[in-house]
């Protein structure tokens, strides 16, 4: 069990660019989910999966935000057109499917809009 | 719609104290479990601890512990003769239990914990 791998770890990019991150879940998990933390703050919930398909997204989740799971393993998240509102720590993390399974989080990819 | 609340923002003790660390959570259904997270400073959230909503029992965890009382929807998590790795921002965090409904944790806003030697 290698855990939830999160890639890049940081990403600096300037207003206006696009950016994508990944997330590799635990090999065993079927659901996904992405939040978004920032400081002094828990972390927001932004959206979620069940195998490929996306089940749920929060109202934080504006149409610059998009995620994907294509094969129901990996997934990314892309914003285009950042803002620097944006900047914020990306969390991943994965779960089983039963009831009340707890989440396993990644490191997280830390994004500055400059 | 489900709310946590950790009022304590931050909390510095000596080490060897014992401190706890408060959660109130707000939800309409009777299915739901919580769970406490820790964030040292690398960053990675930890989970420590899920309780279920019909398992009111007390649980101890070597020098963690938690009491959970549904009267007071209130889930405390307490760290017996603290130590500095215990240095963290603890995280308290709600889901529902049922088929429908959302899957993913509400979480608080936290409580760092400063451990001093």
């Amino acid at each position: 069990d290698t855990g939830v791998s999160q890639n890049p770890r940081h990403k600096i990019t300037k207003r206006g660019q696009n950016v994508t991150f990944r997330c590799d879940p635990i090999s065993e998990h079927n659901r996904l989910y992405w939040y978004r933390q920032t400081l002094g703050q828990g972390p927001e919930f932004l959206t979620y999966f069940q195998n490929e398909a996306q089940l749920e997204k929060s109202r934080l989740l504006s149409d610059r935000f998009s995620a994907e799971r294509p094969k129901g393993s990996f997934s990314t998240l892309e914003i285009q057109r950042t803002e620097q509102g944006d900047s914020a720590m990306y969390l991943c993390a994965s779960s089983l499917v039963a009831g009340g399974s707890p989440l396993h989080f990644g490191n997280g990819t830390r994004l500055t809009v400059t | 719609a489900q709310k946590v609340t950790q009022a304590q923002t931050e909390i510095s003790v000596v080490e060897k104290e014992d401190v706890t660390l408060d959660c109130v959570y707000e939800t309409r259904d009777t299915t739901y479990y919580l769970f406490w997270y820790k964030q040292p400073p690398s960053g990675e959230l930890v989970f420590l601890i899920r309780r279920n909503s019909f398992d009111e029992q007390n649980e101890i965890s070597g020098r963690y512990s938690w009491n959970f009382q549904k009267s007071t929807s209130s889930f405390n998590f307490t760290i017996t003769a603290s130590q500095v790795v215990d240095s963290a921002v603890y995280f308290c965090a709600l889901t529902l239990g049922q088929d429908t409904g959302r899957r993913a944790l509400t979480f608080g806003s936290g409580t760092r914990l400063q451990v001093q030697p």
